[in-house]
């Protein structure tokens, strides 16, 4: 089974602090995601990525960047958390080769942001 | 641009009752369509997808969705609900001729009641 873990499941953390959400997956698949998830908005794309090294802008990127210096590795930065970041942040991650292939989710991470 | 709809933002069904969640689609070409379930302080768990063939795709946990192409839903169903069943649900679209991001739908949090 895929298994895609992230590095906290609750996070708390004061206005203007730099945060960082791991996500790692054990499946060697080539694509990452970052979503966050919001009570009535659903999931929103922040950033993905395809290969090492390599990252696309998703639907709200402001605020945030990334990181993929392995395969199996993708980080979320907030540079200076401020409190409208406040979320469920989801890693998901899928194999390249097939598009139709579903994407597989970490259990989440519950930032606060005080 | 491609959407997803889920019109309900809450579903409740009597246990043993049959269950539908409702969603429709915009894609400009041929969709991927899927339905991801969360329960709670959980990530996301793959259901069902569909991608070309049978218009009845089962799923896990003995749920299943009608793909309607002239409709354009992909409704999720269970003909007996079970109080277990209760958590939010997601449907999400892919764009066969786009890049290999999915369109999450905001939800439905679904009630079992005993």
């Amino acid at each position: 089974d895929v298994k895609v873990t992230q590095s906290s499941r609750y996070l708390v953390k004061r206005t203007g602090e730099k945060v960082f959400l791991e996500c790692v997956q054990d499946m060697d698949h080539e694509n990452m995601f970052w979503y966050r998830q919001d009570p009535g908005l659903g999931l929103r794309l922040i950033y993905f990525s395809y290969d090492v090294k390599m990252k696309e802008k998703g639907d709200i990127p402001e605020g945030y960047s990334v990181s993929r210096e392995k395969k199996e590795r993708f980080s979320l930065i907030l540079e200076s958390a401020s409190t409208n970041q406040t979320s469920m942040y989801l890693c998901a991650t899928n194999p390249a080769e097939r598009t139709y292939n579903e994407q597989f989710f970490g259990p989440g991470t519950r930032l606060t942001v005080l | 641009a491609q959407s997803v709809a889920q019109p309900e933002d809450q579903v409740n069904v009597a246990e043993g009752n049959p269950l539908t969640v409702k969603c429709t689609y915009s894609v400009s070409g041929n969709p991927y369509l899927f339905w991801y379930v969360q329960y709670p302080n959980r990530g996301l768990q793959f259901l069902l997808k569909y991608i070309t063939g049978d218009n009845l795709v089962k799923g896990s946990y003995g749920f299943e969705a009608e793909f309607n192409k002239s409709q354009t839903s992909f409704h999720l169903k269970k003909p007996s609900a079970l109080v277990s069943d209760s958590a939010l649900y997601f449907c999400a679209v892919r764009d066969m001729n786009r890049d290999d991001k999915i369109i999450f739908g905001k939800g439905t949090r679904l009630h079992i009641l005993p």
